[in-house]
C-alpha cells in the first residue's frame, strides 16, 4: 500500500524559507514522478511542479521559477519542497502527489503559515 | 497553459438526487494516436487532501462507488453522482495531464439541501 508521509506545520517570517519533505513507502520510489500542489486557505489547487526521483530532473511552474527547489533522496525514498523568499501569500497547505499520469496518491499535506 | 473550467461554483443537492459537475478546457485533452482524454476527476473533503475518483475522463479508481462516473471527450467533461450520499459533501475538481503545467479547474462544492 503506498503511503507518503509529509513533514509537520512550519511556521515562518517573510523573507525566510521553508522546506517541506515527503516519505514515500509503498512502491518503487524511482520508477513515478512526484509532484508539488499547494493550496492557499478557502482556495483551489495550484501546481508547482515535479521531480524525476530517477534522474533528479525537474520542471516547475513558471510562477515559482527561481523560488522553489524540488529535490530527493533515494537512499531514504525522500522528496523535500524548498521555497524561499516567502511571502504572506505563500501561506497554504503543501502537498507532494505521486503522479501515475493522474495523482493517484496523496501526501496528507503540510500547512506552511508565513508570518510578517 | 490549458485552462480548465468548471461550472457550476457550487450546487446543493437533496440526498438521494443526482449531481452534475461540468468541465471545460481551453483546448482538446484527446490524444489522438491513443484515443485517450487525460482528464481526471478529484475529491476533496473537509480538512483531506484531494483523491482521485475518475481518471482518463471516465475510468473509475479502485474502490470509489460506482455511483460516481464521468464522461466527455474532448474539450467537455461531466462528473456525475447518480444518488448523492452525505459523505459526498466535498469539493470536486476537474484535472488535466495532457501536456504542460498540470491545471485544475477552480472547484465546485457539493452540498446537502
Amino acid at each position: 500500500q503506498v503511503h507518503l508521509v509529509q513533514s509537520g506545520a512550519e511556521v515562518k517570517k517573510s523573507g525566510a524559507s521553508v522546506k517541506v519533505s515527503c516519505k514515500a513507502s509503498g512502491y518503487t520510489f524511482t520508477d513515478y514522478h512526484m509532484h508539488w500542489v499547494r493550496q492557499a486557505p478557502g482556495q483551489g489547487l495550484e501546481w508547482m511542479g515535479w521531480i524525476n526521483p530517477n534522474s533528479g530532473g525537474t520542471n516547475y511552474a513558471e510562477k515559482f521559477q527561481g523560488r522553489v527547489t524540488l529535490t530527493r533522496d533515494t537512499s531514504i525514498t525522500t522528496a523535500y519542497m524548498e521555497l524561499s523568499r516567502l511571502r504572506s501569500d505563500d501561506t497554504a497547505v503543501y502537498y507532494c502527489a505521486r503522479e501515475n499520469w493522474y495523482y493517484e496518491n496523496w501526501g496528507q499535506g503540510t500547512l506552511v503559515t508565513v508570518s510578517s | 497553459d490549458i485552462v480548465m473550467t468548471q461550472s457550476p461554483d457550487s450546487l446543493a443537492v437533496s440526498l438521494g438526487e443526482r449531481a452534475t459537475i461540468n468541465c471545460k478546457s481551453s483546448q482538446s485533452v484527446l490524444k489522438s494516436s491513443n484515443n485517450k482524454n487525460y482528464l481526471a476527476w478529484y475529491q476533496q473533503r473537509p480538512g483531506q487532501p484531494p483523491e482521485v475518483l475518475i481518471y482518463w475522463a471516465s475510468t473509475r479508481e479502485s474502490g470509489v462507488p460506482d455511483r460516481f462516473s464521468g464522461s466527455g471527450s474532448g474539450t467537455d467533461f461531466t462528473l456525475t453522482i447518480s444518488s448523492l450520499q452525505a459523505e459526498d459533501v466535498a469539493v470536486y475538481y476537474c484535472q488535466q495531464y495532457y501536456n504542460g503545467p498540470r491545471t485544475f479547474g477552480q472547484g465546485t462544492k457539493v452540498e446537502i439541501k
